[in-house]
């Protein structure tokens, strides 16, 4: 039962630049949701997307976008990139949109970004 | 504004040993869940254990155990019996409502563990 993979490991891109993440997730999984972590800080959380629509979305600018396809994999893309966007970026998906009492969010492995 | 608070940066423990990770955290939501994850050095959050706000019993996953103080708003993890694979980076996460149905999970900046052979 493959788990949640996401594509590159590892990223360098030059400041102004466009990048495209991709995440598939874990088989039976529906909803996927992404994560910025940077050096010495907890995850934060970028949007999540259900149905292919986004659902929520944390404070992050319109320069953060993203897409879910049928097939359940998504895609994060970030334009006009920052040296400030360097992080770990982290895929999670879920059976459905994380309710009160839910715990079965299933994390990949990342994809680090380095922007020069 | 809610959040989670981790005050130890780093903490070291001596292999076989217990250690208390602390974690407190702040809403005025009465529903919420509470989780705690592992980062080892690959980058990957490995879920731990779960407590929910209307839990009555303190949730308990093998070696790890979460210390709910409601009162308190804290959420301490205690590991037991402490392994050279537990070192790891390990963070306290809040589920809120957002809306209807609708809940985001918002981490502290946690802490790094270091087990000592």
């Amino acid at each position: 039962d493959a788990g949640v993979t996401q594509s590159p490991t590892h990223l360098i891109k030059t400041r102004g630049q466009q990048v495209t993440l991709r995440c598939s997730p874990k088989s039976g999984h529906d909803t996927v949701s992404w994560y910025q972590q940077a050096l010495g800080q907890g995850p934060q959380f970028i949007f999540q997307y259900y149905e292919e629509e986004e659902r929520q979305r944390g404070n992050f600018p319109d320069r953060f976008s993203g897409h879910q396809f049928p097939n359940y994999s998504s895609e994060l893309n970030v334009n006009a990139l920052l040296l400030g966007d360097s992080a770990l970026y982290l895929c999670a998906s879920s059976l459905g949109p994380p309710g009160q009492g839910f715990r079965g969010q299933y994390f990949g492995p990342g994809t680090r970004l380095t922007v020069t | 504004a809610q959040k989670i608070t981790q005050t130890q940066p780093g903490m070291f423990v001596q292999e076989k040993e217990a250690v208390t990770l602390d974690c407190t955290y702040d809403t005025s939501d009465p529903s919420y869940g509470l989780f705690w994850y592992k980062q080892p050095s690959s980058g990957e959050m490995i879920f731990l254990i779960y407590q929910g706000s209307y839990d009555q019993q303190n949730a308990t996953e093998g070696r790890y155990s979460l210390n709910f103080q409601k009162a308190r708003k804290s959420a301490n993890l205690v590991i037991s019996a402490s392994q050279l694979g537990d070192s790891a980076m390990y963070f306290c996460a809040m589920n809120l409502r957002k809306g209807a149905g609708s809940y985001q999970l918002t981490f502290g900046k946690g802490t790094k563990l270091s087990v000592i052979p």
